[in-house]
């Protein structure tokens, strides 16, 4: 079974710096895609960014950008030029090629000060 | 595209009522999820259907829970008798086969009291 671990419960920002959520995960499959979720306290899950496994260039959307470290099993997303729309919990979470399910962390909350 | 369509949005209900949620997944999706989120136990999936058909029902709790999908437009979820600790939030996802990311409606909260 897959597991997906993020560190981090709680994390901080000073709007426009930029900031950095850790996610690691445990798997024996070969391709799977990796994802960040956004839950803003509107509690509206927002798809950030994925990753396939296949890739060795790391997404990039706009602002959001991964470092995938496929044999350390690290998935961590950078938020850049923090703004105060960023406050929300993000969720890391992983799929199996072929898979339907979805395997969630338990979440980082991240609060961007102004 | 208006996304994943959900309602009500806020429900509020008293022990022992019948309760159904509602979905309505994004047009062209084959798949469909329903989940739970709670403080405790984080998200939970419920149920999946694919082309309108039940997969996995391992996660519905109890047979309290009931879902449906008649048709690739429309999915509910009710719960028959309801219970305190059913409060929640109820997500309804969809996806495409391939990419694999799923898209989340707005979530219906659940209070029964």
């Amino acid at each position: 079974a897959q597991t997906v671990t993020q560190s981090q419960p709680e994390m901080s920002v000073q709007e426009a710096e930029t900031v950095t959520l850790s996610c690691t995960y445990d798997t024996s499959e070969n391709n799977y895609y990796l994802f960040w979720y956004k839950q803003p306290p509107s509690r509206q899950m927002i798809l950030v960014i994925r990753q396939e496994a296949y890739k060795q260039q790391n997404a990039t959307e706009n602002r959001f950008s991964v470092n995938f470290q496929k044999a350390a099993k690290s998935f961590s997303l950078k938020i850049s030029d923090s703004q105060l729309g960023d406050t929300a919990m993000y969720f890391c979470a992983f799929s199996g090629a072929g898979s339907y399910q979805l395997t969630f962390g338990k979440g980082t909350k991240l609060s961007v000060i102004p | 595209d208006a996304g994943v369509i959900q309602s009500p949005r806020h429900e509020v209900t008293e022990m022992g009522q019948e309760v159904t949620l509602r979905c309505k997944p994004i047009s062209g999706h084959n798949s469909l999820f329903w989940y739970r989120q709670t403080m405790m136990r984080g998200l939970e999936l419920l149920i999946y259907f694919n082309n309108n058909v039940p997969i996995d029902d391992s996660g519905m709790p109890e047979d309290r829970f009931s879902a449906k999908m008649p048709n690739a437009s429309f999915s509910t979820l009710k719960i028959q008798p309801s219970e305190p600790r059913d409060s929640a939030v109820y997500f309804c996802a969809s996806r495409h086969f391939n990419p694999p990311e799923q898209f989340f409606g707005p979530g219906t909260r659940l209070t029964v009291l």
